[in-house]
C-alpha cells in the first residue's frame, strides 16, 4: 500500500541533544512538508520541498534542519538550538506542481511526538 | 493579522443538526483551499477541497469559497457523533507549494 512512513512514533530527547526524524514516502510524490503541532494548535510549517535537492523554510525554520537527497525520503533534524522542541511533528507529501486540481492534496504519516526531558 | 484564521471552539451542536464551521484568509493570492479532519491524537485527513467560488458537495459535507469575502466554510449536515474532532482549514497561495493551516475548530457533536 502506498503512504507515508515516520519513524520513530515516540522519542525521547535530552536537551542539548539533536534528533532526527525519519520520513518515507513511496506516493511518488514530489513535494514534501514537515509541519510541528503543539496542544491545542493547528499546523505550523518548518520545511517544504518541492522537488529533490531543493528546500525552502516555513513559517518556524528556526532549530530545525531538512535534506532531501532522494525523492522518497525527507528527514528533519530537530537541533540543540531549537529551544522548545517538544511537541507532535508531522510530516505530509503532495502530487506537487502548479497545475490540476488535487496537486497540492496532503497525505499525512502517523507522526512523530518528541518529549524532551 | 494569522494567513488563515479559525474559531478555535468548541462549536457544540446537538446528533442531527447542521455543523457549520468557519475561515478566513489573508492573502488574496490563495488559489486552493482544504478542509481537514483530525481525531485526537492522529494525523489529519482530507475531508473536502475547493478552489472556484460556490458550493461543492460531498455526501453530508458542503464546502462554501467567496473569493471576494475571502472566506471559506465547510457544512455537516446530519451531525454524528463521529463527526467529533478537530476541523483544520488549509490555505495554498497559487504558483507555491507552501499550504497554510488555520489552528482549527473543535467540534462536538452532543447524543
Amino acid at each position: 500500500d502506498g503512504g507515508i512512513t515516520q519513524s520513530p512514533k515516540y522519542l525521547f530527547r535530552k536537551e542539548g541533544q539533536n534528533v532526527t526524524l525519519s520520513c518515507e514516502q513511496n506516493l511518488n510524490h514530489d513535494a514534501m512538508y514537515w509541519y510541528r503541532q503543539d496542544p491545542g494548535q493547528g499546523l505550523r510549517l518548518i520545511y517544504y520541498s518541492q522537488i529533490v535537492n531543493d528546500f525552502q523554510k516555513g513559517d518556524i525554520a528556526e532549530g530545525y534542519s531538512v535534506s532531501r537527497e532522494k525523492k522518497e525520503s525527507f528527514p528533519l533534524t530537530v537541533t540543540s538550538a531549537q529551544k522548545n522542541p517538544t511537541a507532535f511533528y508531522l510530516c505530509a507529501s503532495s502530487i506537487g506542481g502548479t497545475g490540476g486540481s488535487g496537486a497540492n492534496v496532503l497525505t499525512f504519516g502517523a507522526g512523530s511526538r518528541l518529549t524532551v526531558l | 493579522q494569522k494567513e488563515v484564521e479559525q474559531n478555535s471552539g468548541p462549536l457544540s451542536v446537538p446528533e442531527g443538526a447542521i455543523a457549520s464551521l468557519n475561515c478566513t484568509y489573508s492573502d488574496r493570492g490563495s488559489q486552493s483551499f482544504f478542509w481537514y479532519r483530525q481525531y485526537s491524537g492522529k494525523s489529519p485527513e482530507l475531508i473536502m477541497s475547493i478552489y472556484s467560488n460556490g458550493d461543492k458537495e460531498d455526501g453530508r459535507f458542503t464546502a462554501q469559497l467567496n473569493k471576494a469575502s475571502q472566506y471559506v466554510s465547510l457544512l455537516i449536515r446530519d451531525s454524528q457523533p463521529s463527526d467529533s474532532a478537530t476541523y483544520l482549514c488549509a490555505v495554498k497561495k497559487g504558483g507555491y507549494q507552501k499550504v497554510t493551516f488555520g489552528i482549527g475548530t473543535k467540534l462536538q457533536v452532543i447524543p
